[in-house]
């Protein structure tokens, strides 16, 4: 079936890293993605990754892929408060073009 | 061309009337994509084009949905009837472009708030 599940909340405090955690049914997804969305504003795409890799690094943002366990993270170094936002994770199969995404991680930072 | 473009950006309406919204994708991309997002949960697949054809369409579209991308440029949603239960974001994103990154990636526009009073 299609389904992308992650955690509803992350609260983490200024300046230590975040990591999102996501995992996937589809074991063909193809594209894994982490979008973000802000309040009031539209989705946007942070990062991706393709299906043979493990990790890809892209500044403040490492993404691991785990194939094996159907797992994606994304950890956030040195989160700041404009990192304040609710994060998506999508995945694309492989048999079609539509992207499925998770309910969102909505993350919180504290001082 | 500066992104994905969706009009209007909110609109009200009382139950039974229909809304329609429109659609620009980035002007190479030749696949667009309508998704529907609430409150709290995460963007849900409507339906999607490439070009002029529409490849696949959600389950969950009722009868009263409708979507046309007439000359594979601009896009419409039709919502026929509406209901309260219709209320949430509808989201409209472009794929395509040369480059890896273009040809696998969703562009999103701002979305058309949907209120059904």
């Amino acid at each position: 079936g299609e389904d992308v599940e992650q955690s509803l909340f992350l609260s983490v405090r200024e300046g230590d890293s975040s990591v999102i955690n996501c995992t996937y049914t589809d074991s063909s997804s193809t594209y894994l993605y982490w979008y973000k969305q802000e309040p009031g504003a539209g989705l946007q795409l942070l990062t991706y990754i393709f299906s043979n890799m493990d990790m890809k690094q892209d500044q403040r943002l490492t993404v691991l892929l785990n194939k094996k366990d159907k797992h994606l993270s994304l950890r956030i170094a040195d989160t700041q408060t404009g990192d304040s936002a609710i994060y998506f994770c999508a995945e694309r199969y492989s048999s079609a073009s539509k992207i499925i995404f998770g309910s969102g991680t909505r993350l919180s930072i504290r001082p | 061309d500066t992104g994905v473009s969706q009009d209007p950006r909110h609109k009200i309406t009382k139950r039974g009337q229909n809304v329609t919204f429109r659609c620009d994708p980035i002007s190479e991309h030749n696949r667009l994509y309508w998704y529907r997002q609430t409150l709290g949960q995460g963007p849900e697949f409507l339906t999607y084009f490439q070009n002029e054809a529409q490849l696949e369409k959600s389950r969950l579209l009722s009868d009263r949905f409708s979507a046309e991308r007439p000359k594979g440029s601009f896009s419409t949603l039709e919502i026929q009837r509406t209901e309260q239960g219709d209320s949430a974001m509808y989201l409209c994103a472009s794929q395509g472009g040369t480059g890896s990154s273009g040809a696998n990636v969703l562009t999103f526009g701002a979305g058309s708030r949907l209120t059904v009073l």
